[in-house]
């Protein structure tokens, strides 16, 4: 059983279409991460929240835009995406101190047709 | 640049035996290291983690123990079970708090009866 709860676990989307991808822990954690994990290859990482706000952007595109409204939940709204951007969206989260492990949550598969 | 290295993409084990699989990393300011073991569909499981200011750290059947000097760790399982068959990633971060972790590949374990 994860702790990091992701919805919705499948997404299929065209690319003119407007989506997102929602992402809740209960575990008091002030720092959330977004993740992209391409076939056969190791998750890579998008965006950084601490205490709600944007504190890492990887050089992520436009069309991806994260929204934290509050501690528990961390949002990923997706517009104009390309083929190229199918792939698994992992959410993690962790406590903010040094020496803090990642708990991750079973991620949304999204296609882009 | 691969900063986290895997550089075994399977290894075969037989149950009961010791699982040993390594992990290499180039950048120095990395100070926080931990494993992660994923099945498919789900998302990844912290596994055990390691503090630079450490040589190594034990829970249960997993043991990390990291060679700095070597900018090298290693994760051992053992005894080595059938459900420890997974892809398990080795990872880092740096920075103190709320840092994105840097993944390597994945070594896929196979326990074989």
């Amino acid at each position: 059983d994860t702790e990091v709860t992701q919805t919705p676990k499948h997404l299929v989307m065209g690319m003119t279409n407007k989506k997102s991808l929602k992402c809740e822990q209960h575990m008091g954690h002030r720092a959330m991460y977004w993740y992209k994990q391409k076939a056969k290859k190791p998750p890579e990482l998008m965006f950084v929240y601490s205490y709600e706000k944007l504190s890492i952007n990887e050089s992520v595109p436009s069309r991806f835009s994260p929204e934290c409204p509050n501690s528990s939940l961390l949002n990923l709204h997706l517009h104009a995406l390309q083929p190229e951007d199918s792939a698994l969206y992992l959410c993690a989260s962790s406590h903010t101190g040094a020496d803090q492990p990642q708990h991750f949550g079973d991620g949304t598969r999204l296609s882009i047709l | 640049d691969q900063q986290v290295k895997q550089n075994s993409p399977s290894l075969s084990v037989q149950e009961g035996r010791i699982s040993i699989l390594n992990c290499d990393y180039t950048n120095s300011m990395f100070d926080y290291f931990l494993w992660y073991k994923k099945y498919p569909a789900e998302g990844p499981t912290f596994l055990i983690s390691i503090s630079s200011i450490k040589d190594k750290n034990e829970d249960g059947r997993f043991t990390v123990f990291l060679n700095k000097s070597a900018k090298h760790l290693s994760l051992h399982i053992v005894p080595s079970q059938p459900g420890d068959s997974a892809v398990y990633f080795c990872a880092a971060s740096s920075g103190g708090g709320a840092d994105g972790l840097t993944f390597g590949k994945g070594t896929h374990l196979i326990i074989q009866p």
